[in-house]
């Protein structure tokens, strides 16, 4: 099946800075989401990209395809962004959301 | 109105006993799943349901036992509970089996003592 590796596994930052999460696949995908697990465990979407560039806010995500990887940028950090970062993927010969471990990003004050 | 809702949000059992989890969603989506975070944080599908029917069923004990009764809900029967089991269940639900967005529930955190 699909393999996806998401790095860094963990970044801890200072409020105000920014980041790039990466996450590569090992196969075409026709799904691709970026979730959040906040620390009491609610898992949120964030965005719904299997190609091309989206903006939420102080979100931003960039799939692109051909290379087989995404980009989640976070800029100026807020405590409340802590948590681990998800990329999951369905591949195209796939039937279900295959999920990377994540990155676990601490926002520090 | 939650999307993807789940009951218990918590549950603590000895081992052996039977439990359930109940999912329901108002979203409309034909397709449901089970999946079961570890102690690792590692997200893996146990099953999905597509408009009643099973369509995914993952390498899981059959003391695992989900049942549709319509598509707006799925629930996740299982007996026997071992130690093993403690985890955090998370029901979702999507439109599309495999290019729909998914969505979670709050996820129903399971203790077997």
């Amino acid at each position: 099946g699909i393999q996806v590796e998401q790095s860094p596994p963990d970044l801890i930052l200072q409020e105000g800075a920014n980041s790039t999460l990466r996450c590569n696949f090992s196969d075409s995908v026709n799904n691709l989401q970026w979730f959040h697990q906040n620390p009491w465990g609610q898992l949120i979407n964030l965005f719904y990209i299997p190609s091309g560039t989206k903006q939420n806010g102080r979100l931003s995500a960039t799939t692109v395809a051909t290379e087989r990887y995404s980009l989640l940028y976070i800029s100026s950090s807020q405590t409340t962004d802590s948590g681990v970062y998800f990329c999951a993927v369905v591949g195209t010969s796939g039937s279900r959301l295959t999920f990377g471990e994540g990155t676990q990003l601490t926002v520090n004050p | 109105d939650t999307a993807v809702s789940q009951t218990p949000k918590y549950l603590v059992t000895q081992m052996g006993n039977d439990k359930s989890i109940k999912c329901e969603q108002n979203l409309g989506h034909d397709t449901m799943y089970w999946y079961k975070q570890d102690s690792k944080k590692f997200l893996k599908i146990m099953f999905s349901y597509n408009n009643k029917e099973l369509i995914i069923n993952e390498t899981v004990p059959n003391r695992f036992s989900p049942k549709s009764p319509d598509k707006a809900h799925l629930n996740l029967h299982i007996n026997s509970l071992e130690l093993g089991d403690s985890a955090v269940y998370f029901c979702a639900s999507s439109q599309y089996s495999r290019t729909g967005e998914l969505f979670f529930g709050e996820g129903s955190r399971l203790t077997v003592l």
